[in-house]
């Protein structure tokens, strides 16, 4: 199995330009999650999806961020327009319901100038 | 007062010592995730417990329910244990699915 798979790795653009975070869980699992990373923050939750349908999006920042699971293999993370303080690192992770084992993607790391 | 605690918050360790890093949690978490993440790197999950203890390679964790603390102990420490570990907790929550809830992580560092 390939494991979670985000693309890019690396971001880096400019201030008010928008900003696109791509996932696909492992094959097989029903829940997807989007995390932050921040030096000041840790990690924190983003969204959670289950089926495809977002369950918890209390830790979406604000109305610049935006996600969306069209079908059981691909996520996007949205950020439009992006700031300088959204730079941080955004990990997905995906399980299934059964054990709650999060696998985690690689992550990209995003720097907005 | 943070949900999932972690002490050390650094650690340095001579190759070859006996590591502990503890992790303690408040009511309502019901297991504990155990995740390795290095230095640029992504983030590995090492366990998933919610009552005795697990063990993989030179990797032991432990969970006291009753007590709310978990630990993760590394036998035989290496150079390439460095790296920050973290401690999650799984607390379910009123939308009906376990959220995460990250420690602070424990930044370990084995020296030659």
């Amino acid at each position: 199995d390939a494991g979670v798979i985000q693309s890019p790795r690396h971001e880096v653009t400019e201030m008010g330009q928008e900003v696109t975070l791509r996932c696909k869980p492992i094959s097989g699992h029903n829940s997807l999650f989007w995390y932050r990373q921040t030096m000041m923050r840790g990690l924190e939750l983003l969204i959670y999806f289950n089926n495809n349908v977002p369950i918890d999006d209390s830790g979406m920042p604000e109305d610049r961020f935006s996600a969306k699971m069209p079908n059981a293999s691909f996520s996007t993370l949205k950020i439009q327009p992006s700031e300088p303080r959204d730079s941080a690192v955004y990990f997905c992770a995906s399980t299934t319901n059964r054990n709650n084992e999060q696998f985690f993607g690689p992550g990209t790391r995003l720097t907005v100038l | 007062k943070n949900e999932v605690e972690q002490s050390p918050q650094n650690l340095t360790a001579q190759e070859g010592e006996f590591i502990t890093i503890n992790c303690s949690y408040s009511v309502g978490i019901s297991a504990l995730h155990w995740l390795q993440q290095h230095p640029g790197g992504g983030i590995v999950s090492l366990f998933m417990l919610s009552s005795g203890k697990k063990k993989h390679g030179r990797l032991i964790a432990t969970i006291n329910i009753q007590e709310k603390h978990s630990s993760l102990h590394i036998t035989a420490s290496h150079p390439r244990d460095s790296a920050v570990y973290i401690c999650a907790g799984l607390k379910w929550t009123k939308t009906s699915y376990d959220k995460v809830i990250f420690g602070p992580g424990t930044s370990l560092s084995v020296i030659p």
